[in-house]
């Protein structure tokens, strides 16, 4: 399973960091991805990181905001996306992916984040 | 970029049965998945690979995918069936959601 962290209110320009705990397999044997999901919208893909060796592959329309870690000590990925706006606000979701980062589907889901971008 | 196009909405008589379309140039040459979300729930994986279903997930729950068209086929529909359903495929390194079709079991 993967457990995320909590729901974080935050003001436009900031900052803000998610974590995905992942147990119950070996972390390194997968990658993970990160969802997201606005109020009453639909998914959005924002990126993948290995689990093996750190790599990360980003959705063109975050790079250079976003960014994706991992600890394998911990099992447990990080996403940090920074210069937060209104339109940001959404659910998080991290979920198990394929090794590749490029093939497979999604197969274990967090039950997600809720960030607010408030002033 | 690649773009997954899905029906907004699809509605089915309880037992009969449901066809969720998605269309994306030669989509048939990738891998397509499917998923399900209910009201204030995580996704859950239906279909992966075209065909193939999880464990845990009903026999019910079938998909297919050729051309520029993957369906998803959802036999003896249910009413907990009534949901949101996504398409999901790989455009080289970036993953593709449909918009989603929400459907309803009259």
């Amino acid at each position: 399973q993967v457990v995320q962290s909590g729901a974080e209110v935050k003001k436009p320009g900031a900052s803000v960091k998610v974590s995905c705990k992942a147990s119950g397999y070996t972390f390194s044997d997968y990658g993970i991805s990160w969802v997201r999901q606005a109020p009453g919208q639909g998914l959005e893909w924002l990126g993948w990181i290995s689990g093996y060796n750190g790599y990360t592959n980003y959705a063109q329309k975050l790079q250079g905001r976003v960014t994706m870690t991992r600890d394998t000590s911990t099992s447990t990925a990080y996403l940090e996306l920074r210069s937060l706006r209104s339109d940001d606000t959404a659910i998080y979701y991290c979920a198990r992916a394929d090794s590749s980062g490029r093939s497979g589907g999604f197969d274990y889901w967090g039950q997600g984040t809720l960030v607010t971008v408030s002033s | 970029s690649y773009e997954l196009t899905q029906p907004p909405s699809v509605s089915v008589s309880p037992g009969q049965t449901a066809s969720i379309t998605c269309s994306g140039d030669r989509l048939g040459d990738e891998y397509a998945c499917w998923y399900q979300q209910k009201p204030g729930q995580s996704p859950v994986l239906l279909i992966y690979q075209d065909t193939k279903r999880p464990s845990g997930i009903p026999q019910r729950f079938s998909g297919s995918n050729s051309g520029n068209t993957a369906t998803l086929t959802i036999s003896g529909t249910q009413g907990m069936d009534e949901a949101d359903y996504y398409c999901q495929a790989w455009d080289s390194s970036t993953a593709v959601f449909g918009g989603g079709t929400r459907l309803t079991v009259l």
